[in-house]
């Protein structure tokens, strides 16, 4: 049973770097999956972020892809997240997701969601 | 604004059926797959509904999903107390190259 674990700073500043960790328990981070990043503003809906592939791989977010970086440690198991120069709207709970290639390359959808962990940009 | 079009409430007492629609275009629901999420208060989503229509394991099947063209339902039979909660669909968008979601459903059991 795969589980997935965020960590990270719960407080960033405004123009600072928010960085934030995905440990993946339960199974290897070099198998056939997307390793995905989503938050979710207060009161608000789900945004996605980006995403990853073990190989390095990645996709994101046209309205963050400027700021954003997704990274993966085989060695450690574990993905991460950097979001540069945020503002208060960049306060939201971000959630670590899996994403499992079915055959056929068919996606299974977010399948696997961390707890969450909220993140404030405040001075 | 989201790329993909919910009702932002829904509601239906014990027993009923209810059904919660999503609206996108060619570039996504339009040309692939569908999928809902749940979202109990104060919890991570749950997926409840993959490639459309299907159900992962342990979801009731109560719930089902439907897709047609560029719109997609999420019906919910038998409605239940437990059943209040926040919807989302979500799907691949080729022109973003990137998920998209819906801005959400909340559904009331009165």
């Amino acid at each position: 049973q795969v589980q997935l674990q965020e960590s990270g700073p719960g407080l960033v500043k405004p123009w600072g770097t928010l960085s934030l960790t995905c440990a993946v328990s339960g199974g290897p981070i070099s198998s056939n999956h997307w390793w995905s990043w989503v938050r979710q503003s207060p009161g608000k809906g789900l945004e996605w972020i980006g995403e990853i592939y073990h190989s390095g791989s990645t996709n994101y977010n046209p309205s963050l892809k400027s700021r954003v970086t997704i990274s993966v440690d085989k060695s450690k198991n574990q993905f991460s997240l950097k979001l540069t120069s945020v503002t208060a709207a960049d306060t939201a709970i971000y959630y670590c997701v899996r994403i499992v290639v079915l055959p056929a390359e068919v996606l299974s959808g977010m399948d696997v969601w961390g707890q969450g962990t909220t993140v404030t940009v405040s001075s | 604004q989201s790329v993909l079009t919910q009702p932002p409430s829904a509601s239906g007492t014990p027993g009923q059926r209810v059904t919660i629609s999503c609206s996108g275009s060619s570039s996504n629901i339009g040309s692939n797959y569908v999928y809902w999420y749940q979202q109990l208060p104060v919890t991570a989503p749950k997926l409840l509904i993959y490639t459309n229509d299907q159900r992962p394991s342990g979801v009731p099947d109560r719930f089902s999903g439907s897709k047609s063209g560029t719109s997609a339902s999420l019906a919910i039979s038998g409605l239940r107390s437990e059943d209040e909660a926040s919807y989302y669909c979500a799907a691949w968008d080729d022109s973003l190259s990137g998920w998209v979601f819906g801005g959400g459903t909340k559904l009331t059991v009165l």
